[in-house]
């Protein structure tokens, strides 16, 4: 079965410093997506950034990159120079293996910014 | 702007009284889910449909239903509330690297 696990309930950081955020996965599929999720105190979920198995780099979008080990079966969240606006719950999640193609998300992570 | 729509945002009803949460989105996209929130328990998919006129249950579908008559839209209809479906509700499309697009969700309290 496939399975998300991030180990971090919540993570502080300093505004302005790069904070990374942990997940790992499980899966059997050869072929398979992983995604980031923020979704702020206001509940909308927000996509953030993917990365295919098959991507031979790491994805990024702005201050968002995936840092990609596929041997080890991770896919860690780095965000650079954190900003108070990135306070907010991070999921990561991958594509699911059946007809559904629903999102498998993991537990959470809640990231806060100090000031 | 490239959206899913969701109304109404916020939603305050009794038990046995039938509500229709709608779902919409402007990106032409096949694929659209339903998911709830819950604490503790995470997403979860609902329903969802890969086209007009295409639906199939998800993990949770007791006591929901869902339409596809047209691409855009994807209405859940809740046909006698109770309160366990108290929940965040979430209604998503798919892009063209299997990533979900979400609503602003639907925060659904059934007394």
């Amino acid at each position: 079965a496939q399975k998300i696990t991030q180990t971090q309930p919540g993570m502080f950081v300093q505004e302005k410093e790069a904070v990374t955020l942990d997940c790992t996965y499980d899966t059997s599929d050869q072929s398979y997506g992983l995604f980031w999720y923020k979704q702020p105190s206001s509940g909308e979920m927000i996509f953030l950034i993917y990365q295919g198995s098959y991507d031979e780099q790491n994805a990024t979008e702005g201050r968002y990159s995936l840092n990609f080990q596929k041997a080890r079966k991770s896919a860690n969240l780095v965000i650079s120079a954190s900003q108070l606006g990135d306070s907010a719950m991070y999921f990561c999640a991958m594509r699911g293996m059946d007809s559904s193609y629903k999102l498998i998300f993991g537990s959470g992570t809640r990231l806060l910014v100090r000031p | 702007e490239a959206q899913v729509t969701q109304n109404p945002r916020y939603l305050i009803t009794v038990t046995g009284k039938k509500l229709t949460v709608t779902c919409s989105q402007n990106m032409n996209h096949e694929y659209m889910s339903w998911y709830r929130q819950d604490p503790g328990l995470g997403l979860r998919q609902i329903y969802y449909s890969m086209n007009v006129e295409v639906t199939d249950k998800g993990d949770v579908p007791e006591g929901y239903k869902v339409s596809r008559k047209e691409k855009r839209n994807f209405p859940l209809i809740l046909e006698s509330p109770s309160p366990n479906q108290t929940s965040l509700y979430f209604c998503a499309s798919r892009g063209r690297y299997y990533e979900q697009y979400f609503g602003p969700g639907t925060r659904l309290t059934v007394t």
